[in-house]
């Protein structure tokens, strides 16, 4: 069965620092999703990452995926107040479902 | 033109009773899907259903019934519902099994 775990679950940071969200899953996965949640609000998609080595960017918010280690990152550069939010890691499971993370909840402060 | 809706967004009810929550997606998408997030935001997937047959069917109680008249709509009946099921719903599809998911905007559902 198919576990994936974030760290850190909650993450409190200044504008203008780098951090990293972690994402490790438990076992084989092709592909690895990125999702925002705003309180009160859907999810929204961020990034797809296909294949090992695969860098997404997209303005200060980079992913990336290693799939030998069963690893993907979400690296925030240069924080700002509006990346506020609950950060979802998820994968498929056996190409039928997708197993969620149990969230990331990013505060950041002016 | 929202992708995917949902109805209604807030739902409170007594234990007991029965509701309904509805889903319409207008992206052309096979696949549909009905996730629950409880109130720590953990999220986890219920019931699947691709071209109107379901697919995915969590351990989920009986009392949760999805329906699908066609491959747009998915809705979700609850009957004789409990404090528990007290959470957010989400309906999302994708293009197919499992790809890229796209979520609606959830239904608050409050059992008192």
């Amino acid at each position: 069965e198919l576990k994936v775990e974030q760290n850190p679950l909650f993450l409190s940071m200044q504008e203008g620092k780098n951090y990293t969200i972690y994402c490790n899953y438990s076992t084989t996965s092709d592909r690895l999703y990125w999702y925002r949640q705003d309180p009160g609000k859907s999810l929204e998609s961020l990034f797809v990452l296909l294949s090992n080595g695969a860098v997404k960017q997209e303005r200060r918010l980079m992913a990336s995926l290693d799939t030998k280690a069963r690893l993907s990152t979400l690296h925030i550069t240069a924080a700002v107040h509006d990346l506020s939010a609950t950060y979802f890691c998820t994968c498929e499971e056996g190409a039928q479902k997708l197993v969620f993370g149990q969230g990331t909840r990013l505060t950041i402060n002016p | 033109d929202t992708a995917v809706s949902q109805t209604p967004k807030y739902l409170v009810t007594q234990m007991g009773n029965d509701k309904s929550i509805k889903c319409e997606q207008n992206l052309g998408h096979d696949t549909m899907y009905w996730y629950k997030q409880d109130s720590k935001k953990f999220l986890k997937i219920m019931f699947s259903y691709n071209n109107k047959e379901l697919i995915i069917n969590e351990t989920v109680p009986n009392r949760f019934s999805p329906k699908s008249p066609d491959k747009a709509h998915l809705n979700l009946h609850i009957n004789s519902l409990e404090l528990g099921d007290s959470a957010v719903y989400f309906c999302a599809s994708s293009p197919d099994a499992v790809r890229e998911q796209f979520f609606g905007p959830g239904t608050r559902l409050t059992v008192l």
